[in-house]
C-alpha cells in the first residue's frame, strides 16, 4: 500500500538559511499533520491542513509556515535557521480530520543545522 | 492540557516472551482516543494498536493488546511472543474526540530491547 512521502529525506542547511520540506500524503487522505522531533524527545505537533485550510496550530514557530495545496501535498518552510532547529521532522496523513482518526506517518526529513 | 506519561524509559525482554509497557494520561474530556506507536531505528512511526474511549472492549492486534483502565487512565501494551523485530522505541499518544481535532499528544517514549 501507497505509504506518505517526504522530500527531501535528509536536508543540511546553515544557520540563518531557508529549507522547504515536502509532504505527499497517502492517496485520497485529504488532512495533513507536521510534527517535530528533537534528538531524544517525543514528536511536538506543529500544524495541520485539512482540505487546504489549516484545521490546527501547535507550537510552530514564526519563522514557520506551511500550506497544503489543490493535490493535497503540503509544504512546511522554514527561515532564518537556528541551531535548535536540527529535528526530525515528519509529516502524517488522515483520510478525514478528527473523530480519533489514524494519523500515518511519512518515514521523515532529518535537517541538520549547521 | 493533556499529558502522556510512560514511566518506563527502558525495558527488556527475552525472544517469545511477554512484556507490557505502561501508560498514563491525564485529561479532562470523556470522549478520545489512545494509540501506540511503534519508532525502529529507522526511525519510522508506525502504528501499533488504537483504542477509542467509548468502546470497553480492549484493542487487539495479533501479538499486540491493550488492557485500558478509562476510570485509572491508564492504557498499557502487552507485546506476547516477542520477536527480535519488535525492538524500538515505544510511544503512547492522545487525541481528543472531537471533529477537527488534530493535535496528538505523546509520552516520552520506552525503549524495549528484545534479546536472545
Amino acid at each position: 500500500a501507497a505509504g506518505v512521502i517526504q522530500s527531501p529525506r535528509h536536508l543540511i542547511k546553515e544557520k540563518r538559511e531557508t529549507a522547504t520540506l515536502k509532504c505527499y500524503p497517502i492517496p485520497r487522505h485529504d488532512t495533513v499533520y507536521w510534527y517535530q522531533q528533537g534528538p531524544g524527545q517525543d514528536p511536538q505537533f506543529l500544524i495541520s491542513f485539512y482540505e487546504k485550510m489549516q484545521s490546527d496550530k501547535g507550537s510552530i514557530p514564526d519563522r514557520f509556515s506551511a500550506q497544503q495545496f489543490s493535490d493535497y501535498h503540503s509544504e512546511l518552510n522554514m527561515s532564518s535557521l537556528e541551531l535548535g532547529d536540527s529535528a526530525l521532522y515528519f509529516c502524517a496523513s488522515s483520510l478525514g480530520l478528527g473523530l480519533g482518526k489514524t494519523q500515518y506517518f511519512g518515514p521523515g526529513t532529518r535537517l541538520l543545522v549547521l | 492540557a493533556q499529558t502522556v506519561t510512560q514511566s518506563q524509559p527502558e525495558m527488556s525482554v527475552q525472544e517469545a516472551e511477554t512484556v507490557t509497557l505502561s501508560c498514563t494520561y491525564d485529561t479532562s474530556e470523556s470522549d478520545y482516543y489512545l494509540f501506540w506507536y511503534k519508532q525502529p531505528p529507522s526511525r519510522q512511526m508506525i502504528l501499533v494498536i488504537r483504542q477509542e474511549a467509548y468502546k470497553q472492549q480492549n484493542a487487539t492486534e495479533n501479538r499486540f493488546s491493550v488492557n485500558f483502565q478509562k476510570a485509572a487512565k491508564s492504557f498499557s501494551l502487552k507485546i506476547s511472543d516477542s520477536q527480535l523485530g519488535d525492538a524500538a522505541m515505544y510511544f503512547c499518544a492522545y487525541i481528543r474526540n472531537t471533529g477537527t481535532a488534530s493535535k496528538l499528544t505523546f509520552g516520552t517514549g520506552t525503549r524495549l530491547q528484545v534479546t536472545l
